[in-house]
């Protein structure tokens, strides 16, 4: 079986700052990993995936993520954050040679101050 | 390119009434996936089609839903005798192949279904 969790809710950082949002998994063997972002009223935009390879993936909008297998993590991150970067973000997992269909979590709202 | 096409974007029946969401998947890409969205409960998976086949239903309900992909036009998301219950987000989302499992689904914008 598949799962992922996002730990947090809501995460609240000032404009300018890094931010993090976090996502671990479980999975049974290999896992492809992705996130994508919900803009009010949209539908959900892909922002990255994980594959194979390198373990730090570059995605859209400056956002990246890095895959960590010992702590089964794949928290997205940004060296600075924007204002209009506030929006819900998901990840998903889906397992290597197994189901087809990924498993969302629940999302994580990010807040952007000013 | 034009992406993943949902119609209509808002709809609002009353209980009782069928409820009929279509999905257009982007050009070139076979597959589509229905998922429902309820505040606070994230996204859920429903049904997994491709031209004239139901892949995987696990996640539709029993009853009252079912879900198409003909050979010619949209994938239709059908809901009879809705239920307040029903109301929530509906989002479809298609991917080229199945490949290895690596494709990455993209997503309509969404059908807001209202159940008065």
């Amino acid at each position: 079986a598949q799962s992922v969790a996002q730990p947090e809710d809501q995460v609240n950082v000032a404009e300018g700052n890094p931010l993090t949002v976090k996502c671990t998994y479980s999975v049974s063997g290999n896992p492809y990993l992705f996130w994508y972002v919900q803009y009010p009223n949209r539908g959900l935009q892909f922002l990255l995936k994980y594959i194979t390879g390198d373990n730090l993936v570059k995605g859209s909008y400056g956002f990246e993520a890095e895959f960590n297998k010992s702590q089964t993590s794949f928290h997205l991150k940004k060296p600075s954050a924007l204002v209009s970067d506030s929006a819900l973000y998901f990840c998903a997992v889906r397992e290597a040679g197994g189901s087809y269909i990924p498993t969302f979590g629940r999302g994580t709202s990010l807040i952007v101050h000013p | 390119n034009a992406g993943v096409m949902q119609n209509p974007r808002h709809l609002v029946r009353r209980r009782g009434q069928e409820a009929r969401l279509r999905c257009s998947p982007m050009k070139g890409h076979s597959h589509v996936y229905w998922y429902r969205q309820l505040p606070e409960e994230g996204l859920k998976f429903m049904v997994y089609l491709q031209k004239e086949n139901i892949i995987d239903e696990s996640g539709m309900p029993k009853e009252r839903f079912s879900a198409e992909f003909p050979k010619e036009g949209p994938s239709i998301l059908r809901i009879q005798q809705v239920v307040r219950g029903d109301s929530a987000a509906y989002f479809c989302a298609s991917s080229p192949t199945q490949g290895a499992g690596t494709d990455t689904q993209y997503f309509g914008p969404g059908t807001r279904l209202t159940v008065l």
